[in-house]
């Protein structure tokens, strides 16, 4: 596609239920980030990969939260036993390699969890 | 956490007046970049800078950057209803950094 996409949009969790939420990057990007929105903050960076290595997960808040890139394309991210306090939008992001700098990200229109 | 602060956190005014909203950070960067997000959706990027820039245009948006005082400043001109959209600076860490950082935003309103 010609964007990032995200799915699913919406996901009602039961506390203590493992989540899956999966992106699907613009196709060539190096660079797939995460990042957690709650409601009426800004994004708040979660990880980060380029190609198919974790080079930052210094954001993930627990390690409940486990994200994989295994072919340096589409990314999931896991949240085990999932907590009220999960609930956020899940956003991703993606970029082309900018060496020395960050570049324009592209963000998908991002998963809404709720945990009940 | 959080690199920066925008300032106001919501901004109401009408439509065709000017709107400024401002950014401060707090670590040196290489480049900083505002983002729109209208309600419900992903964040769409408006522009980037560069610490070496001081002033850019694009369109009806004008960003202007002061690295001495760690701040930045988006002026969008001629304001439009649809302009209605929380607005985020970003931040990379400096030293080569991918991630960016995001502040807290302004939510905008345009009133017709």
């Amino acid at each position: 596609g010609a964007g990032v996409s995200q799915s699913p949009r919406y996901k009602v969790a039961k506390r203590g239920q493992d989540v899956a939420l999966r992106c699907d990057p613009i196709s060539g990007h190096v660079s797939l980030f995460w990042y957690q929105q709650a409601l009426g903050q800004g994004p708040e960076f979660l990880t980060y990969f380029q190609n198919e290595a974790q080079l930052d997960k210094s954001g993930l808040p627990s390690d409940r939260f486990f994200a994989e890139r295994p072919e340096g394309s589409v990314s999931t991210l896991k949240i085990q036993r999932t907590q009220q306090e999960d609930s956020a939008v899940y956003l991703c992001a993606s970029s082309a390699w900018t060496p020395g700098a960050a570049g324009e990200l592209f963000f998908g229109e991002g998963s809404r969890l709720t945990v009940l | 956490s959080q690199q920066g602060e925008e300032d106001p956190q919501a901004l109401s005014i009408q439509e065709g007046e000017n709107a400024t909203m401002n950014c401060s950070y707090k670590t040196s960067i290489n480049n900083l970049q505002w983002y729109r997000q209208n309600s419900g959706r992903g964040l769409v990027h408006l522009i980037l800078i560069r610490s070496n820039e001081r002033e850019k245009h694009s369109g009806r948006l004008r960003v202007t950057l002061d690295t001495s005082k760690k701040s930045s400043s988006l002026l969008i001109t001629a304001s439009r209803a649809a302009d209605t959209a929380s607005y985020f600076c970003a931040t990379d860490a400096g030293q080569g950094a991918q991630k960016l950082v995001f502040g807290q935003g302004t939510r905008l309103t345009i009133n017709p």
